[in-house]
This record gives C-alpha cells, sequence and structure tokens, in this order.
C-alpha cells in the first residue's frame, strides 16, 4: 500500500551541477514529507522536510518543492558534491515511515 | 543534543534463543520507531512507542514484542530466534507533535542469528 512513489531508480550528475529528485503521492490530506539520505549498511539521515500547507521549505544546499495539484514532491541539491552520492527516500510522516526503493544518486567528478 | 543512542552495536546469537536490544532517543523525543533493515526487503517498519504505548505496528510476527518505559527509552525483544532475523534493527526517535515528524535514525544493532 506505498502511497508515496519515486519513478526514477538512479541519477547520475555531475559535481556542481543540480540534481533534482522527484516524487508522486497519492491520498492527500494534511501531510508530512520527509526527505531521507543513505549510505550502504547504514541508517537513514534525515534531510529535509515539508508540510502540506507549504510548496517550499530550504536548508542550506537542499530545497524540497511541493505541487499539490500534481500530487508532487522534489528534491533539488545545489551544488552536487561527491559526498552526496548515496540513496535518498522520500515518505510520508504519519507514525510509521515507509521506504521504497529510492533514487541512487551518484556525483561524477 | 545527543543523538539516538542503541546498544548493543553488535550481536550474534544462535538459533531459538531470544535477544532484548536497547534505544536511547533524543532528549525531549516521545515516539521510538523500530525498523528492520534486510538487504533484500530494505527497511522494514517494526513498531512505534509513544507515551509508554504502542501506537502503529507492522506486519511482523508476534516473536517481535517491544516496550517504552517513562522515560521514553524503549526495548525490543525477539524471541525464539530464525537465521531469517539476521539484520540491522534501527530505531527512530521524534516529537510526533505540533508540525514536527521528523525521525532520527539510531546507528543500529546488527544482529547476526547463526
Amino acid at each position: 500500500d506505498q502511497q508515496v512513489k519515486q519513478n526514477s531508480p538512479s541519477l547520475s550528475v555531475q559535481e556542481g551541477r543540480i540534481s533534482i529528485l522527484n516524487c508522486d503521492y497519492t491520498n492527500s490530506m494534511f501531510d508530512y514529507f520527509l526527505w531521507y539520505k543513505k549510505y550502504p549498511a547504514e541508517g537513514p539521515t534525515f534531510l529535509i522536510s515539508i508540510s502540506s500547507i507549504k510548496d517550499k521549505n530550504e536548508d542550506g544546499r537542499f530545497t524540497v518543492f511541493l505541487n499539490k495539484s500534481a500530487k508532487h514532491l522534489s528534491l533539488h541539491i545545489v551544488p552536487s558534491q561527491p559526498g552526496d552520492s548515496a540513496v535518498y527516500f522520500c515518505t510520508r510522516s504519519w507514525g510509521k515511515l515507509q521506504f521504497g526503493a529510492g533514487t541512487q544518486v551518484v556525483v561524477t567528478p | 543534543k545527543a543523538g539516538v543512542t542503541q546498544t548493543p552495536r553488535y550481536l550474534i546469537k544462535t538459533r531459538g534463543q531470544q535477544v532484548t536490544l536497547s534505544c536511547s532517543p533524543i532528549s525531549g523525543h516521545r515516539s521510538v520507531s523500530w525498523y528492520q533493515q534486510t538487504p533484500g526487503q530494505g527497511l522494514q517498519f517494526l513498531f512505534e512507542y509513544f507515551s509508554e504505548t504502542q501506537r502503529n505496528k507492522g506486519n511482523f510476527p508476534g516473536r517481535f514484542s517491544g516496550r517504552q518505559f517513562s522515560n521514553s527509552r524503549s526495548e525490543m525483544n525477539v524471541s525464539t530466534l530464525e537465521l531469517g532475523d539476521s539484520a540491522l534493527y534501527l530505531c527512530a526517535s521524534s516529537l510526533a507533535t505540533g508540525d514536527s515528524y521528523e525521525q532520527y535514525f539510531g546507528p543500529g544493532t546488527r544482529l547476526t542469528v547463526t
């Protein structure tokens, strides 16, 4: 019953450029979306969140956009750095987090 | 502020034994959730505790149980261990009030069942 989906399994981007990760969701009501970054064999690291009463949230190099009419959110990372190479997950938070397959980001020099 | 801490970090048990894992949340956080991470299944939700009450539960057998204490520390217990229980067990804490629902993960306990 995954209601938040990332349709791009991987993304390759050059160092210094923008990384854009996308996520679609269903069944909107009051919601709170979270983005996590994960390295292999480690737990996820919280990056940034957005509630459905906003359409943008920014924290340093990370900006999340929420398009409620399209039920779509995106994470922008500018500029991308080699340490950003990881798997990124978007998830809806309401007690339990459901992580899908995520998007593997590879930042190349 | 100290992060989420989990003990022990590594554990080796044999089939049929039981194990208890511990999690101390970030100070002030009242919600603690547990997850199982395996290479094949990814991150799977086990259960969430809030103010000593189980508030959400995932699809795991009854061998997996948990509890939360009045200081918000939580323990997870797995009885009659099976080889398939080998995984990284992650604990995450959250304020879970107002508009703050971010969950912060601990380093995990790596359980190996032989």
